[in-house]
């Protein structure tokens, strides 16, 4: 089944360091996005990218980077330059043509939850 | 910019009774309105979406949501809850020949037995 897969689950980073989160996508989908949620606070939107080897800063995109190598894959890498890195990290896809219903609209992860220790 | 405003940021709801979420979007011609739920420590889960005909959408898991023009609003409703459906609902929003979603805030459903 086609789906999108964020690793590890759970991480730790300890002070000073960088640290990266997976998200691989196999639907083939264009557009890939990373969100950090905090409680009450939704969705805040870190970075997305449209096409490889392209990607843009989203509202909170200080302290974070990211790659688009592949088309599967947009992984996150947290830096040591993030000062509050603890909250819930989701990475979501979805297309960008095509103009039936079934284009519209995001598939997510199911997360990964970074605590500093 | 468009935008998509919950209202609510939590609900207390008894097992068995209606439910009623509120979503209010920014003006925009022709929106795309969605909504998703996230259980606990979960990604989100698409519910239901809209883009033209019927107002009334059905979704998943028992779950409808109605579109109003004049009101600028995309209510989700359960005529009756289940312990289950305690999650955070998010309300979200594309315009025509955009795919990026913008999101609410999110409204917190707990179920009280």
């Amino acid at each position: 089944d086609g789906g999108i897969t964020q690793s590890p689950k759970y991480l730790f980073r300890k002070e000073g360091q960088n640290v990266t989160l997976s998200c691989e996508q196999n639907l083939n989908h264009d557009a890939m996005y990373w969100y950090r949620q905090d409680p009450g606070q939704g969705l805040r939107l870190i970075y997305y990218s449209q096409i490889v080897n392209d990607f843009q800063k989203g509202d909170i995109a200080e302290g974070y980077s990211v790659s688009r190598e592949k088309k599967e894959s947009f992984p996150l890498t947290v830096t040591s330059a993030q000062k509050n890195p603890t909250a819930f990290y989701l990475c979501a896809s979805g297309l960008t043509s095509g103009s039936t219903q079934l284009n519209y609209g995001y598939t997510f992860g199911s997360g990964t939850r970074l605590t500093v220790v | 910019a468009q935008s998509v405003t919950q209202p609510d940021i939590h609900i207390t709801v008894s097992e068995g009774a209606s439910l009623e979420l509120r979503c209010n979007y920014s003006y925009g011609a022709t929106p795309y309105l969605f909504w998703y739920v996230q259980s606990p420590g979960q990604g989100l889960q698409l519910l239901l979406k809209y883009f033209s005909g019927d107002t009334l959408v059905q979704g998943i898991k028992g779950f409808e949501a109605e579109f109003k023009r004049s009101q600028s609003s995309f209510n989700l409703r359960k005529p009756s809850v289940h312990w289950s459906d305690a999650a955070e609902y998010f309300c979200a929003r594309s315009g025509a020949g955009s795919y990026q979603l913008t999101f609410g805030k999110g409204t917190k459903l707990s179920v009280i037995p």
